[in-house]
């Protein structure tokens, strides 16, 4: 099966940088996304990572380890706005076929 | 424009009925996806399609049912053997390129009385 742990909540303070960690373990991996979700809205898409190494998007990068199974995202000077739930997920082929699989989310709340 | 449609918003059914929530994509992605969201909670897949006419169950299939008839629709019905159904639904399409993101849908937020 599929397994994927990120923590549950984290705090930061504006203008600060925060590290979103992501384990999973899964057979057929083919990558890992990013999302952002506020509360009650659709996530959105972050980032992208299926080779081992560093993905930078502006103030967002993300990290990912194959051989650890780990992956994080990086967020630099942290916004009021960038208080939302984080969601890694994991997509894997098996059989055929290409399943999505998401953690549970890491809920970020920025202070100023 | 091109995107992926979740209709209605919101929705209240009385338990023991069936309801059927829509998701409509104009992308031409082949693949599409419906998760299950509970408070405070991450996304669990429900079911999966890769092709019309195919699906495959996710990790929470029980009480739930789709279809694949056209490429553009992936319609979910909650039938009323799922115990517990109120919850925010998510429905997402992707192409076959499996370094392209999964695009959402805004939800549906199902509530059984």
């Amino acid at each position: 099966g599929q397994n994927i742990d990120q923590p549950t909540e984290m705090t930061a303070t504006e203008g600060a940088i925060v590290q979103i960690n992501c384990t999973y373990q899964t057979s057929g991996f083919n990558g890992l996304f990013w999302y952002q979700q506020h509360a009650g809205e659709a996530p959105t898409f972050l980032s992208y990572n299926v080779l081992d190494g560093l993905e930078e998007k502006g103030r967002f990068s993300s990290f990912l380890s194959r051989s650890k199974g780990y992956s994080y995202l990086l967020l630099k000077e942290l916004q009021m706005k960038d208080s939302a739930s984080y969601l890694c997920a994991v997509s894997s082929r098996s059989g055929g076929y290409n399943k999505l699989i998401f953690g549970a989310g890491t809920r970020l709340a920025v202070h100023p | 424009d091109g995107g992926i449609t979740q209709s209605p918003k919101y929705l209240f059914r009385k338990e023991g009925q069936n309801v059927t929530l829509s998701c409509e994509q104009n992308l031409n992605h082949d693949a599409m996806y419906w998760y299950r969201q509970d408070p405070g909670q991450g996304l669990r897949l429900i079911y999966y399609s890769q092709i019309v006419n195919d699906f495959q169950k996710g990790d929470i299939a029980e009480g739930y049912s789709v279809s694949r008839e056209k490429k553009e629709s992936f319609p979910l019905t909650v039938t009323s053997a799922q115990k517990n159904p109120t919850a925010f639904y998510l429905c997402a399409s992707r192409g076959a390129i499996l370094n392209t993101e999964a695009f959402f849908g805004q939800g549906t937020r199902l509530t059984v009385v």
